[in-house]
């Protein structure tokens, strides 16, 4: 499997426009996560889905943040308008979790996008 | 919320000496993890302990659990130049993707 593979690597765009970015989660895995990676703040989960269905956004930091996963091999990350505050690399991780018992949240992880607002 | 914190936020080693870092945490789990990440890649899955281990071996890793002092530590022996990157721990409180939670991360540099 090629593993996580996230696009495009890096992102250079100004203050107002509109940015995405895009994943696509190993084949068979079923949860999805979306994280924004600062020096300030580390790692910090902004949206989970499993089985394509959202879970948990409360990490998404405000209304200009959006996430979908239309199917289980793509998910995007919508933020409109963008900020330059929003500079950071955002990297998007899959897992497979089975239906029942204690199950192990062993994430992977792609590449990541480094975003810069101007 | 709980939160993994590591210690410390830097370590500079020689090849050759073992590398220690450690991880507390704020509150109960069900398990914790180890990453490592090397510059401008992802996060890459190194160990998994459970909550009712109290250590586990994986290579060169030594992973440690105390869950009465809520803490944790890394031991990578015999460290190589290649052992340099940050890494975190994750701290797994259950309900799977939700109140997962990584650390700031220690970051590991092994002099040749």
């Amino acid at each position: 499997d090629a593993g996580v593979i996230q696009s495009p690597r890096h992102e250079v765009t100004e203050m107002g426009q509109e940015v995405t970015l895009r994943c696509k989660p190993i084949s068979g895995h079923n949860s999805l996560f979306w994280y924004r990676q600062t020096m300030m703040r580390g790692l910090e989960l902004l949206i989970y889905f499993n089985n394509n269905v959202p879970i948990d956004d409360s990490g998404m930091p405000e209304d200009r943040f959006s996430a979908k996963m239309p199917n289980a091999s793509f998910s995007t990350l919508k933020i409109q308008p963008s900020e330059p505050r929003d500079s950071a690399v955002y990297f998007c991780a899959s897992s497979y979790r089975p239906r029942g018992g204690r199950t192990k949240n062993i994430q992977y992880f792609g590449a990541g996008t480094r975003l810069s607002v101007l | 919320s709980q939160q993994g914190e590591e210690d410390p936020q830097a370590l500079s080693i020689q090849e050759g000496e073992n590398a220690t870092m450690n991880c507390s945490y704020k509150t109960s789990i069900n398990n914790l993890q180890w990453y490592r990440q090397n510059s401008g890649r992802g996060l890459v899955h190194l160990i998994l302990i459970r909550s009712n281990e109290r250590e586990k071996h994986s290579g060169r890793l030594r992973v440690t659990l105390d869950t009465s002092k809520k803490s944790s530590s890394l031991l990578i022996t015999a460290s190589r130049a290649a052992d340099t990157a940050s890494y975190f721990c994750a701290t797994d409180a259950g309900n799977y993707g939700q109140n997962f939670v990584f650390g700031p991360g220690t970051r590991l540099s092994v002099l040749p």
